[in-house]
Formats: structure tokens, C-alpha cells, sequence
């Protein structure tokens, strides 16, 4: 069974500092799909990044960066320079094709920015 | 091009009611899948369903629960006789296929009250 964890259920930040994240996740499968979505108060699903298995390199997106320890097996958000607007909940979640490519998601880490 | 539509956006019922919830998915994406979101946790995989066929229901409650996604016209998630353990927010996410790394995109959700 997949299992994506989240350990960190808040947070809080300072504007302008950066934030990590994390993401651990258990699968024997070799290629999957790992995903950070946000969702602020109003409450709908925001897509930040992604990163495949296979890739080589760490998924970045603007202020977005995603820190991808394969052998670890952990995905952890960065958020740089965070502002207001990044207060949110965040949620790590994977897929497999041998899943039909469903997303399995965490529990969420709910940030809090202060000014 | 908009993006996935879910409607109504809240909806409030009384126990024993029914529930109809409908997605629109994106333009030229074939692939629904049906999520539901508790308070205070994140989201759970219910069903996957392309045109007019449901792929995997796994996640879906053995009793009350439904979904289709005809050939013309939007998915709908039914609830019959709902009770308050049902009261979530449910988001329908579509994509143009299965394959790579092809993203998940949202919908808004519909915020399920069950009085």
C-alpha cells in the first residue's frame, strides 16, 4: 500500500523567509509521480509542481522549489521569500500508473506567514 | 478555455436527502476522478471514471454512493439518503490521459452541509 506522510501539521513563517515543507512517501513502485497542491482559505485545489521519478534534476517553479531525495524517498517543499499570500494548506501527493495515475495525498502542513 | 466546473459550489441538505453533484471537465479531457475532502484532513480518492465507463471505485462508500459520467454531458456524484458523516467537500479533477505526467486539474469543489 502507498502512503504519503506528512509530519508537520503547522507551521509558521516569517514574509521574506523561506519555508520547507516536508514529504515522505512509501511505494515499491519505480516510476511515480510526486505532486505539492495548495489550498488557501477559499478552498480549492491549487497545482504548484511536480516531479517525476526519472527525473534527474529538482522541480522548480518560481518561488516553488521541490528538494527530491529519492533514495530517502522524501519530497519537500521549498517555498522561497514567502509573502502573505502563501499562508495556505499544503498537501504532498502521489501517483502511480500501476494506481490509474489516482492521487494519494497527505494529510496537509497548514502555514501561517506573519508579516 | 475553462477549467474544470463543479456545481453547485455549496450545497446544504437535510439527512435523508439527496445529493447531485456535477463536474464539467476540461475541454477535450476524457478522465474524471472523484475525490473527497473531511475537515482537517486531506483528500481521499473515491472513483475514477472516463466516458460512460467507471474505471475503478474503490474509494467510493459501498452504500448511497454513485457516480457516472455519461457520454454527453457532466459526471455526477449522487448521494442518497445523506447523513452527516457525509458533510465534506468533494473535488472532481480531470485529465486528457493516464500516461506521463500528465496533470490533475481541479475543479473548485462543492461543499457538501448535511443538517
Amino acid at each position: 500500500a502507498q502512503k504519503i506522510t506528512q509530519t508537520q501539521p503547522g507551521m509558521f513563517v516569517q514574509e521574506k523567509e523561506a519555508v520547507t515543507l516536508d514529504c515522505t512517501y512509501d511505494t515499491s513502485d519505480q516510476s511515480y509521480g510526486l505532486f505539492w497542491y495548495k489550498q488557501p482559505s477559499s478552498g480549492e485545489m491549487i497545482f504548484l509542481i511536480y516531479q517525476g521519478s526519472y527525473d534527474e534534476q529538482n522541480a522548480t517553479e518560481g518561488r516553488y522549489s521541490l528538494n527530491f531525495q529519492k533514495a530517502r524517498k522524501s519530497a519537500n517543499l521549498v517555498i522561497s521569500a514567502s509573502q502573505l499570500g502563501d499562508s495556505a494548506m499544503y498537501f504532498c501527493a502521489m501517483r502511480r500508473p500501476s494506481n490509474d495515475y489516482k492521487l494519494s495525498f497527505g494529510a496537509g502542513t497548514t502555514v501561517t506567514v506573519r508579516a | 478555455n475553462a477549467g474544470v466546473m463543479q456545481n453547485p459550489r455549496h450545497l446544504v441538505r437535510r439527512r435523508g436527502q439527496e445529493a447531485r453533484l456535477r463536474c464539467s471537465p476540461m475541454k477535450g479531457h476524457s478522465h474524471v476522478y472523484w475525490y473527497r475532502q473531511l475537515p482537517e484532513e486531506g483528500l481521499k480518492f473515491m472513483v475514477y471514471l472516463q466516458k460512460e465507463n467507471i474505471i475503478d471505485e474503490s474509494g467510493m462508500p459501498k452504500e448511497r454512493f454513485s457516480a457516472e459520467f455519461p457520454k454527453e454531458g457532466p459526471s455526477i456524484l449522487r448521494i442518497q439518503q445523506v447523513v452527516r458523516g457525509d458533510s465534506a467537500a468533494y473535488f472532481c479533477a480531470s485529465s486528457s490521459r493516464t500516461s506521463g505526467d500528465n496533470e490533475q486539474f481541479f475543479g473548485p469543489g462543492t461543499r457538501l452541509t448535511v443538517l
